[in-house]
């Protein structure tokens, strides 16, 4: 059973338009969530949170939106940049415990 | 954040052989993780290493294949045992420092079985 859900595989998107991952989830005890970047010989880099009382987070070129009633996040990147290229993961913990819950991952692809 | 040394950053065994991966943080931390991470796969967790007792193991991994030692606050090891090609594999060490706190991780273990 996916609690954590990234349903598109991959995602090109031009250079210097906005890039937007998707994630879904399942479990209503679920109040905080994560954005990580990995590249292929490194470990995943923490890019961006949110706790479940806010429905909007920003930093710099990345914003998380989470939208409770829908079980879903997102994650924008304007303006996308040929280093956004990676695998990016999206993942959920409940506030007692502390275990990440993670997604599939979706290939970004920035096209020059 | 904490910085994560994991060592070695990858290695060619045999079959049959174990191999042990260290895992070690600037910081005392509260909780230590180690995933895996097989090819186009998501990040699947072995265990928590907890300090001073057995470790968790999540199920379909257990002690004897993956031994895991966490002697004090900051540092862990994991081993992985009698190896097969099915265990090629990254390994990641991961801490976390608190609730509604990211986890970090170490830049892996790239492991290759022949």
């Amino acid at each position: 059973d996916q609690q954590v859900k990234q349903n598109s595989p991959s995602l090109s998107v031009q250079e210097g338009r906005i890039s937007i991952l998707n994630c879904d989830y399942t479990n209503s005890m679920f109040d905080y969530f994560l954005w990580y970047k990995k590249y292929p010989a490194e470990g995943p880099t923490f890019l961006i949170s949110i706790s479940s009382i806010k429905d909007k987070n920003e930093d710099g070129r990345f914003t998380v939106f989470l939208n409770k009633s829908a079980k879903h996040l997102s994650l924008h990147i304007v303006p996308s940049q040929p280093g956004d290229s990676a695998v990016y993961f999206c993942a959920a913990s409940a506030q007692s415990n502390y275990q990440l819950i993670w997604g599939a991952g979706t290939k970004l692809i920035i096209k020059p | 954040s904490a910085v994560i040394s994991q060592k070695p950053s990858r290695d060619i065994c045999q079959r049959g052989t174990s191999l042990t991966i260290q895992c070690q943080v600037d910081s005392q931390v509260t909780m230590m993780f180690w995933y895996r991470q097989q090819p186009g796969q998501s990040l699947t967790l072995i265990a928590t290493a907890n300090q001073g007792s057995e470790a968790t193991y999540e199920s379909g991994f257990v002690i004897d294949k993956f031994p895991i030692s966490r002697p004090n606050l900051t540092f862990s090891t994991l081993t992985v045992s009698n190896m097969s090609p099915e265990d090629s594999s990254i390994y990641l060490c991961s801490v976390r420092e608190g609730l509604n706190q990211p986890q970090h991780f170490g830049d892996g273990t790239r492991l290759s079985i022949l």
